[in-house]
């Protein structure tokens, strides 16, 4: 059982370069996330879809485009990245209805911009 | 607007103590109350999940409790070993919203 998987695990981008986060999730769940982690800034929510063919804005959306491809992928995109977008992002699904599951995370993609 | 808050920042504790890690929150309107651990280099792994009806949950040496009108929950931790060394972050739904609201974790080292 994959659970939540992530591409690439690392990426190192010039400023102005463009690239796309890959994330898939094998557990039938409807809400999928992106979030990123900063040191001293904790886990911030980019954007989220509560469920297939919908996408919301989070705290930090600016500089990001999402797309809700299916049930199982979520993608994430940086059109033209900025040193400000060095970060871990991290992937995430949960089952969101009646009966609330936990939140599942993938092992996050680790990006360098210079 | 909800906040979490987890203190301390940093744990430091010998092998076999038993151990409390806190977390407060602002507004009691919440639909649930997640623990997570944080490994280095590594996602996030759900440990214990508390719905707002609830008052605790349990899952081996890990007791998780939840006090919504104080704004308050703990995570005790049994009988700590090496391999519990991680980052513990608390994360809370409010009620009504899609996202999770998280703290900023308690960095816990168990020194053999």
């Amino acid at each position: 059982n994959a659970g939540v998987t992530q591409t690439p695990k690392f990426q190192v981008l010039k400023t102005g370069q463009s690239m796309t986060l890959q994330c898939a999730q094998d557990m039938n769940h409807n809400s999928m996330y992106w979030y990123r982690q900063d040191p001293g800034m904790g886990l911030r929510l980019i954007y989220y879809s509560a469920s297939e063919g919908t996408t919301d804005k989070g705290e930090v959306p600016n500089g990001y485009n999402v797309s809700r491809l299916n049930k199982r992928e979520f993608s994430l995109r940086l059109e033209s990245a900025a040193p400000s977008q060095t970060s871990v992002y991290f992937c995430a699904s949960s089952f969101q209805g009646a009966g609330n599951s936990p939140l599942h995370f993938g092992n996050g993609t680790r990006l360098t911009v210079t | 607007k909800q906040e979490v808050t987890q203190i301390p920042a940093a744990l430091s504790v010998p092998e076999g103590e038993n151990l409390v890690l806190n977390c407060s929150f602002t507004d009691s309107a919440i639909y649930n109350l997640q623990w997570f651990r944080q490994d280095p280099g590594k996602g996030l792994t759900s440990l214990l999940l508390i719905q707002s009806s609830q008052r605790e949950q349990t899952s081996g040496r890990l007791n998780a409790s939840l006090d919504k009108s104080s704004g308050r929950s703990t995570l005790y931790i049994a009988a700590s070993q090496p391999g519990d060394s991680a980052t513990y972050l608390c994360a809370v739904r409010p009620s009504g919203a899609q996202k999770l609201v998280f703290g900023q974790g308690t960095r816990l080292t168990i020194n053999p």
